[in-house]
């Protein structure tokens, strides 16, 4: 049982430039969230999922979009990359995020804007 | 929005010693309040978890009060040891799936 990957887990991106962070799960949960997490900060929540096309805005969802077309993943798409976009990028998902029940994490994805 | 504000920000203690994190949330329609452990250069993991309809919660060495009237909740380590340094975050849920963390609390426990 893989739980949540991320793909890749280190990416430099020049300024300007777009990426895709993948994260796909296998424990058919429906909620499925990103989060960013700053150096020597807390998680802040950028999008999140309760199921498949279904797609709503976090605490900091400026300069990143998000897309829901099956069950299994849940793509970050980062347009016009800025050195302020320089982050951990985690990836979790649940069964139930309204009820309550444990968020499993990806193993993150490490980005660099420069 | 919702908030979740977690206090202290880094709290030290020696080992064998009680440490006390505590959190508030602002939203009184959140049901679910999960705590995790994040050791550096790795993914958080739940460590404990509690529901709304419990005040509180016990596994081992940690725990979970929730007071639901004042909004907040506190983990409650005992017995501490050298691998309990980290980081811990408090979270709190809402009906509409969002799952918001607190600012983290960097723990060490010296030997």
């Amino acid at each position: 049982n893989a739980g949540v990957t991320q793909t890749p887990k280190f990416r430099i991106l020049k300024i300007g430039q777009s990426m895709t962070l993948q994260c796909t799960q296998d424990m058919n949960h429906n909620y499925m969230y990103w989060y960013r997490q700053d150096p020597g900060m807390g998680l802040k929540l950028i999008y999140y999922s309760v199921g498949a096309g279904i797609t709503d805005k976090g605490e900091v969802p400026n300069g990143y979009n998000v897309s829901r077309s099956t069950t299994e993943d849940f793509p970050l798409r980062l347009e016009l990359a800025a050195p302020s976009q320089t982050s951990v990028y985690f990836c979790a998902s649940s069964s139930a995020g309204g009820g309550g029940t444990e968020a499993f994490f990806g193993q993150g994805t490490r980005l660099t804007v420069v | 929005g919702e908030n979740v504000e977690q206090h202290p920000s880094t709290l030290s203690v020696q080992e064998g010693d009680s440490a006390v994190i505590k959190c508030t949330y602002s939203d009184s329609a959140s049901n679910y309040f999960p705590w995790y452990k994040q050791e550096l250069g790795k993914r958080p993991q739940l460590i404990i978890d509690i529901r709304s309809n419990v005040g509180e919660k016990k596994d081992q060495r940690i725990a979970v009060t929730l007071n639901k009237t004042a909004k907040h909740f506190s983990l409650h380590i005992t017995e501490t040891q050298p691998e309990d340094s980290a980081v811990y975050f408090c979270a709190a849920n809402n009906q509409g799936g969002k799952l918001i963390f607190g600012q983290g609390t960097e723990l060490s426990v010296k030997p």
